[in-house]
């Protein structure tokens, strides 16, 4: 969905290295989520922020931190990366009050830890 | 412990219905149950949401028992475009949200 997206698209980097991943939106949706994806398994919840002063941990936030500047800006760090960060993260957002838990994906990052 | 259960895989004909069943402990009582549509290196994409009974739009049919702890996903007559994984999202109690492992569904010709 154009309406929600992700920098960079791809990545590739050192074990060690810090790296943020962006998320921006134009929907207006108060709620925004990071996932991550592993070859072949569903995604799994890392953090989400309900709205701009809400930070809350997922399923798996360990070695993982945000930032939600702005409604429209979520943003996701890897202080130390390390190669099991390897995985597709992805960016949601949602408008519980319009739309209920519907939730829009970006297109996705590629992650890389060598 | 939340956790969403799916079949790992289905195969189907052209033209037929498909129903996929999600299984789900622990789930808020108050909350939707979403299913998604994913392709390869896509993001999912919304199919549908229910909270409870029978919910139907264009492309899909969602059943949910009155013990919400699984729900249906039926789409009828599908074709090859349908081929895809797909995934129930639950929303849990504590505002967690726990994808299964998804249902990958080919759809033969």
């Amino acid at each position: 969905d154009a309406d929600v997206t992700q920098t960079p698209r791809n990545r590739i980097t050192k074990t060690g290295k810090r790296i943020m991943l962006e998320c921006s939106q134009t929907k207006g949706h108060d709620r925004m989520y990071w996932y991550r994806q592993d070859p072949g398994l569903g995604l799994r919840l890392i953090y989400y922020s309900f709205d701009v002063k809400d930070i809350n941990k997922g399923e798996i936030s360990d070695g993982y931190s945000v930032s939600r500047q702005a409604q429209a800006k979520f943003s996701l760090s890897l202080e130390s990366a390390i190669p099991n960060q390897t995985a597709l993260y992805f960016c949601a957002t949602s408008d519980y009050d319009r739309n209920g838990d519907e939730q829009f994906f970006g297109p996705g990052t590629r992650l890389t830890v060598l | 412990l939340a956790k969403t259960t799916q079949p790992i895989s289905m195969d189907s004909y052209e033209g037929q219905e498909v129903n996929i069943t999600c299984s789900h402990n622990n789930i808020a009582t108050n909350d939707y149950i979403t299913w998604y549509q994913q392709f390869p290196s896509q993001g999912p994409r919304f199919i549908i949401q229910g909270y409870k009974t029978k919910v139907t739009n264009e492309v899909a049919s969602l059943f949910i028992p009155a013990d919400r702890k699984s729900s249906t996903l039926s789409l009828p007559r599908v074709s090859l475009s349908d081929t895809a994984v797909y995934y129930c999202l639950p929303h849990f109690t504590g505002n967690q949200f726990y994808f299964g492992t998804g249902t990958s569904l080919t759809v033969i010709p």
